[in-house]
């Protein structure tokens, strides 16, 4: 079975740049989740959809962030304009159902200079 | 709110030495509890988890934790470390099963020869 795909794995911008950031979850999984996990720290939830509805982005800074996932598989994360705080490795995760297990993969890595 | 402590950042244990990583949480009812390992460029993968029951659970790779509600602890132990073990670990704690994780800010385990 194949896992959680992400890319691209590493993204170099300057501070005020835009960068986006793709996510194909396990396949028949309903739940998608985006992590910020920044260096020194662990993963902190940015935003979880169910199918292609937002459960969760309490913590998304919506100011400069947006993420959608419209047919309810493949996600994009967005960052618009990226700040040097922004450093940090974007993990997505998917699960078959809300109360499911979560898979992660292997994270975008963006350096914002 | 919930949280989680992991009071050390970097942990070195001699290969084949025993093994317990802190976990300290903070949740007024009774937590889901998780470990998870992160080696690098990789994505996490779970290790084990508490919900309900027997309070000594056992993992993959030969890891198991103990949840005492006293101590608000979830420690991580392994009885003889393998080189192979040398990664980050992640502990988290969530209200609503594996949905809405918290994580500690993770301990680095490096094995020396």
């Amino acid at each position: 079975e194949a896992g959680v795909a992400q890319s691209p794995r590493y993204k170099i911008i300057e501070k005020r740049q835009s960068v986006a950031f793709w996510c194909n979850p396990i396949s028949g999984h309903a739940t998608l989740y985006w992590y910020q996990q920044i260096l020194g720290q662990g993963p902190k939830l940015l935003i979880q959809f169910q199918n292609n509805g937002v459960v969760d982005d309490s913590q998304l800074p919506k100011d400069r962030f947006s993420a959608e996932r419209l047919k309810g598989v493949d996600s994009t994360l967005k960052i618009q304009p990226a700040k040097l705080e922004d450093s940090a490795v974007y993990l997505c995760a998917s699960s078959l159902d809300m109360r499911d297990e979560q898979y992660f993969g292997p994270g975008t890595r963006l350096t914002v200079t | 709110a919930q949280s989680v402590t992991q009071p050390d950042i970097h942990i070195t244990v001699s290969e084949g030495a025993s093994l317990e990583l802190r976990c300290n949480y903070s949740y007024g009812a009774t937590p889901y509890l998780f470990w998870y390992v992160q080696s690098p460029g990789q994505g996490l993968q779970l290790l084990l988890k508490y919900f309900s029951g027997d309070t000594l659970v056992q993992g993959i790779k030969g890891f198991e934790a103990e949840f005492k509600r006293s101590q608000s602890s979830f420690n991580l132990r392994k009885p003889s470390v393998h080189w192979s073990d040398a990664a980050e670990y992640f502990c988290a704690v969530s209200d609503s099963g594996y949905s809405t994780l918290t994580f500690g800010k993770g301990t680095m385990l490096l094995v020396s020869p």
